[in-house]
């Protein structure tokens, strides 16, 4: 079951705080965030994990309801390399290998 | 070497050739996957390989056949394959398979097919 990402697009100035959500109508075991810039790969952020602590990447963190099956990626005091396409991915259980993506959101960064 | 990497960048085939595409790391990771992804889309898994062995196929046309050779290589082999299958063509790679691992993405081939 795909994930659901919210919002789908954000632009923001430099300096600005941006929340993005990631929620599931199944329950999680793990929740996964990564950034995609246009024409590159993505890049792993962080993992949540069922039970664990919110994590953080530089100004990003990033928190998991594990009752709501949601999550949520905090972008703090955003710098102009924030912009992408965030995806998270999620687990359904500790023994599955398939990662399923949310459909993204764009984010812009503007100086 | 944090890095994954894919061969070649980009690639243009007919409906009726047969090329594959080539992936590798040296991580040491055990567990390999392709995807596939369109515009705008969000990468969709096509197969996982777990310690060289097939572990997921997302139920992937025949015409997309995957190959691990050793565990520092995955190949992909793409035959009669339809213009819709045009997508850029992701590898990742993770220490073992399952949620706690965070997987690490090559830079893909952007692939057409004519």
């Amino acid at each position: 079951q795909q994930p659901v990402q919210s919002p789908q697009a954000v632009i923001l100035r430099e300096g600005e705080d941006a929340v993005i959500n990631c929620s599931s109508s199944k329950a999680l075991y793990s929740v996964h965030w990564y950034r995609q810039k246009h024409g590159e790969a993505p890049v792993f952020l962080m993992i949540l994990l069922k039970g664990g602590e919110q994590m953080r990447h530089e100004k990003i963190s990033a928190s998991f309801n594990e009752k709501k099956q949601q999550s949520s990626l905090y972008l703090t005091a955003s710098q102009l390399s924030y912009s992408g396409t965030y995806f998270c991915g999620t687990y359904g259980s500790s023994n599955t290998g398939k990662l399923i993506f949310g459909q993204g959101t764009t984010l812009q960064v503007k100086p | 070497d944090t890095e994954v990497t894919q061969t070649p960048k980009h690639l243009v085939m007919g409906m009726t050739n047969k090329k594959s595409l080539k992936c590798e790391q040296h991580m040491g990771h055990r567990a390999m996957y392709w995807y596939k992804q369109k515009a705008k889309k969000p990468p969709e898994l096509m197969f996982v390989y777990s310690y060289e062995k097939l572990s997921i196929n997302e139920s992937v046309p025949s015409r997309f056949s995957p190959e691990c050779p050793n565990s520092s290589l995955l190949n992909l082999h793409l035959h009669a394959l339809q213009p819709e299958d045009s997508a850029l063509y992701l590898c990742a790679s993770s220490q073992d398979i399952g949620p706690e691992n965070e997987q690490f993405f090559g830079p893909g081939t952007r692939l057409t097919v004519l």
